[in-house]
C-alpha cells in the first residue's frame, strides 16, 4: 500500500517569513495530493490540492509543488501569520472506483509562527 | 450549510466496556469516511462507504468493530470492548462521491478508554 512520509516534525517561523513542508510518497500510481491543515480540537480541513498532471499550483500565500519523477511533493506558505499556526498534514490518494478517494496521511507537521 | 456533525465530542469509558460514535454527514454527500487519529500522527482510515455500502473496510478490525450506514445517510461506529489501545480521536469524513473531490471532516470524538 502507499506510504507517505512527512518532514519536518515541527518548524518554528518569525512571522512574515516563509515555511516549507516536504512529504515522498511510495505508490506510483498516486496521482492526487491534498494539503489539510488541523487546529487544535478540530477535523483536518483542505487548504490546497494538487494533481498528478500539474507540477505547481498556487493560491494566495499558498504554493504546492509536485515532483512525480522524485514522487515527492511539498508546501509553501509564504508571509507566514500567527493564524497559520496548526498541524498540517500530507496526503496521497490514487483514486478509487465507486468514487471517493482513499487518502494516506503524513504524519503532521507542528508550524509555529512566532510574532 | 451545516458541516459533518459528531457526537459525542468526547468520551471517557473503562476498558471492555462499549462505546459508540455518530456521524452525520454533509447534505448529499454519498461518500462517508471513517478514520482514526492517534495522538500526534494522521488520520487512519477505517471504513468508507458509498451510501449504505461499505466498500472499503480492509482496515477495520473486524473482532471489536463495527459500523453501519442504514439508509445512506448518517453513520455509527461502534467498539465493543474496548481496549486500552483504542484511545484516539474517531474522526467522520464525507464527499460528494466523485474521486478527488474534498473530503469534509468533522470535529471528531476524542475517545479515552481507561
Amino acid at each position: 500500500g502507499e506510504n507517505v512520509e512527512q518532514h519536518p516534525s515541527t518548524l518554528s517561523v518569525q512571522e512574515g517569513d516563509s515555511a516549507v513542508i516536504k512529504c515522498t510518497y511510495s505508490d506510483s500510481a498516486s496521482n492526487y495530493f491534498p494539503w489539510y491543515k488541523q487546529e487544535l480540537g478540530k477535523g483536518p480541513q483542505l487548504i490546497i490540492d494538487i494533481r498528478s498532471n500539474v507540477g505547481e499550483k498556487k493560491d494566495q500565500r499558498i504554493a504546492v509543488t509536485l515532483n512525480k519523477t522524485a514522487k515527492h511533493f511539498s508546501l509553501h506558505i509564504t508571509e507566514t501569520q500567527p493564524e497559520d499556526s496548526a498541524v498540517y498534514f500530507c496526503a496521497a490518494s490514487s483514486g478509487v472506483t465507486g468514487g471517493g478517494n482513499k487518502l494516506t496521511f503524513g504524519t503532521g507537521t507542528q508550524l509555529k509562527v512566532e510574532l | 450549510e451545516a458541516g459533518v456533525v459528531q457526537s459525542p465530542r468526547y468520551k471517557i469509558i473503562e476498558k471492555k466496556q462499549p462505546v459508540a460514535f455518530w456521524c452525520n454527514p454533509i447534505s448529499g454527500h454519498n461518500t462517508l469516511y471513517w478514520y482514526r487519529q492517534n495522538l500526534g500522527q494522521g488520520p487512519e482510515l477505517l471504513i468508507r462507504y458509498e451510501n449504505e455500502e461499505a466498500v472499503d473496510d480492509s482496515q477495520l478490525p473486524k473482532d471489536r468493530f463495527s459500523a453501519e450506514r442504514l439508509k445512506g445517510v448518517d453513520s455509527t461506529l461502534k467498539i465493543q470492548p474496548a481496549e486500552l489501545g483504542d484511545s484516539a480521536v474517531y474522526l467522520c469524513a464525507s464527499s460528494p462521491g466523485a474521486v478527488y473531490n474534498e473530503q469534509f471532516f468533522g470535529p471528531g470524538t476524542r475517545l479515552t478508554v481507561l
